[in-house]
């Protein structure tokens, strides 16, 4: 069966400082794979897809980036981080059957 | 383009009384529409989903929605409401078939009295 990991489950970290967020799925191939947002008290924002190892798709322009290096591992940094990037950060991944199955999450909190 | 509005921000019912979460989407062919639910401080488990095949679908932990292309919706009921049922539930189309992203709904909050 497939499941999806996401470290680490929490971050605490100072603004300005570089972030690195990391998924991996295991137990199936060239999953389509995605990163979305959730602010507090808000809806699901997508903010980045991928189809395929260095194929990544960006939704809304912002300091952060994705990077996908491997098949089964998709990876979310940024440079600087701004108060404003504090939230619950989902990883997903689908096939073509279309639903699209989560991981635990990671919550980010800039300070 | 596809959108996605959930009618109620929170819900609170009693526990062995129904639950009706509605949802109303809006999309310009036969859309993918899914219920997730998230409990705090976890990640989305899927609950159940449409895919133009029957229009009542059943899904798990007693939940069931019924896609009704004349009133756009996608209500997701449960005959009786479980303390354990308590959660965020989010109301989703699938956008478009290039991106392959979804659209959420804002999302509603269950809360199940004892």
């Amino acid at each position: 069966s497939q499941t999806i990991h996401q470290w680490p489950a929490t971050l605490v970290q100072p603004v300005g400082s570089p972030l690195s967020l990391e998924c991996t799925v295991e137990g199936t191939s060239n999953p389509n794979l995605y990163w979305y947002r959730q602010a507090a008290g808000r809806g699901l924002q997508l903010l980045f897809y991928s189809v395929g190892i260095g194929q990544i798709s960006s939704e809304v322009p912002q300091n952060l980036s994705a990077s996908r290096p491997q098949d089964r591992q998709f990876i979310l940094s940024s440079k600087k981080l701004l108060l404003s990037d504090s939230g619950f950060y989902l990883c997903a991944w689908s096939l073509a059957a279309e639903t699209q199955y989560f991981g635990p999450g990671t919550r980010l909190l800039v300070l | 383009a596809q959108s996605v509005t959930q009618l109620d921000s929170h819900v609170s019912v009693s526990e062995g009384t129904p639950v009706l979460l509605r949802c109303n989407y809006s999309s310009s062919y036969s859309p993918s529409l899914f219920w997730y639910v998230q409990h705090p401080n976890k990640g989305l488990q899927l609950l159940l989903k449409y895919t133009s095949a029957a229009t009542l679908v059943k899904g798990i932990n007693g939940f069931e929605a019924e896609f009704k292309k004349s009133e756009t919706s996608f209500h997701l009921t449960k005959p009786s409401a479980h303390m354990s049922d308590a959660a965020e539930y989010f109301c989703v189309v699938l956008m478009d078939t290039g991106r392959r992203a979804l659209t959420f709904g804002s999302g509603t909050r269950l809360q199940v009295q004892p």
